[in-house]
């Protein structure tokens, strides 16, 4: 069964640096999402991506914040300079009709 | 906007009891529901999802759900747990109408099952 992956499963970064959180949606897929979870808390909406484009973001993703796809196969979350607050677990999730989205089994990050 | 409230970060039950697990769902248009769920260190898992179709919805594993307009409710249910049950549930509301698609999550229940 085709399932949503991340890469890497952890990533531990310094305050200040820049990551790159890496996703390979379901291949036919056509919406393409980014979640995040801080330790204890609810699964938060970040950014919605169609068309090569942001289709929606929430007020958690600011300008630090940026989404590509870089080519057919797969979607990136990139944070410019890292924070603290940043820790947390990232979920890559995809959709082919916006009904029913599938979610990869996450990357946490770390910032030290 | 749109919110979730799960009523009990923990719940315990024998094995073999019913659970149920709480949700409640606040949207000012026709709601999606859906409950997933998330086994330790792995992604969430779409257990099932209630697209306006049949107010009862069946998923995977046994467990099931209604929606109840007049109670603005999406309660899980199974009749018997099953120690792989335990894992944390989460219910999550989005837009019925194209274009928005973005999940808002409750906080989560964690089913703990005692043998």
């Amino acid at each position: 069964e085709p399932e949503v992956t991340q890469t890497p499963s952890h990533q531990v970064t310094q305050m200040g640096q820049e990551v790159i959180l890496r996703c390979v949606p379901i291949s036919n897929h056509l919406y393409f999402y980014w979640y995040r979870q801080i330790l204890g808390q609810k699964v938060e909406f970040l950014v919605s991506f169609y068309n090569n484009e942001i289709s929606e973001k929430s007020e958690i993703f600011d300008d630090q914040f940026s989404v590509e796809r870089p080519d057919g196969s797969n979607f990136t979350l990139k944070i410019r300079s890292t924070k603290l607050e940043d820790s947390a677990m990232y979920f890559c999730a995809s959709t082919l009709t916006g009904d029913t989205q599938y979610f990869g089994p996450g990357t946490r990050l770390t910032v030290l | 906007a749109q919110s979730v409230t799960q009523l009990g970060s923990h719940v315990s039950v024998s094995e073999g009891a019913l659970v149920l697990l709480r949700c409640n769902y606040s949207s000012s248009v026709p709601p999606y529901l859906f409950w997933y769920v998330q086994y330790p260190n792995q992604g969430l898992q779409l257990l099932l999802k209630y697209t306006s179709a049949a107010t009862l919805v069946k998923g995977i594993n046994g467990f099931e759900a209604e929606f109840k307009k007049s109670e603005t409710s999406f309660h899980l249910t199974k009749p018997s747990a099953h120690m792989s049950d335990a894992a944390e549930y989460f219910c999550a509301v989005r837009d019925s109408g194209a274009g928005s698609y973005q999940l808002t999550f409750g906080k989560g229940t964690k089913l703990s099952v005692i043998p």
